[in-house]
């Protein structure tokens, strides 16, 4: 069964610090990779995807690797803005004929102004 | 191009009573997914349905089913309701929901309170 656990569950950072968030899962049979962000009762935006086969993306402040052997991935932030608080999920995509999709718990982030 | 929509935003129900929920993807789309998203639990997968056939299914009673039209439009049902489905109920679109460069895109969910 696959878990998603992310790491840690909060963070507060004051503004301009660059930071990690972190993301494991237990199996490695995985179509994709999906960070989001949510905003208190809202939906969740897509902030990057990583595809089984790469091992990173990037786009703008946010970095994301991935490591399937070991069952891990990160978001890096870099130069942080209270504008990033928000919760940060992870979701693996699983191979099973069509998404079946799990999350896990996610970071909530606090940027100190 | 329009995103997801979800109606309605909010929902009040009454233990015992049934509910059904909107969700319509984004032009083009054809694989539709739902979650439920609780403090306790975080978000659940419910079931993902691609040309109106349900291809996966979570880990849910039978109490919570679904469906999906020939325009790719889907629906949520939950029947008599207890105060645990109390919830944000979330609905994601995707091309086809098979390929590792598909990004899932949602919509703002639907607040379901039951008293």
């Amino acid at each position: 069964k696959q878990e998603v656990t992310q790491i840690p569950a909060a963070l507060s950072v004051p503004e301009g610090e660059n930071l990690v968030l972190n993301c494991s899962f237990t199996d490695s049979a995985i179509y994709n990779l999906q960070w989001f962000r949510q905003d208190p009762g809202k939906g969740l935006t897509s902030l990057l995807l990583i595809q089984s086969s790469q091992r990173e993306q990037t786009s703008g402040r946010l970095n994301a690797s991935l490591d399937k052997s070991s069952g891990r991935s990160t978001l890096y932030i870099a130069a942080s803005q209270p504008g990033d608080s928000a919760t940060y999920l992870c979701a693996v995509n699983l191979n099973t004929g069509g998404f079946k999709t799990i999350f896990g718990a996610g970071t909530r982030l606090f940027v100190k102004a | 191009k329009a995103g997801v929509t979800q109606t309605p935003r909010y929902l009040i129900k009454t233990r015992g009573q049934q509910v059904t929920l909107s969700c319509s993807p984004i032009s083009g789309h054809r694989s539709v997914s739902w979650y439920q998203q609780t403090p306790g639990q975080g978000l659940q997968f419910l079931f993902e349905y691609f040309s109106e056939t349900q291809r996966n299914k979570g880990n849910f009673p039978g109490r919570f089913s679904g469906r999906q039209f020939s325009n790719s439009r889907s629906e949520m049902n939950v029947s008599t309701l207890e105060l645990g489905d109390s919830a944000l109920y979330l609905c994601a679109s995707s091309l086809v929901g098979g390929a590792t460069n598909e990004k899932l895109f949602f919509g703002s969910g639907t607040q379901l309170s039951v008293l």
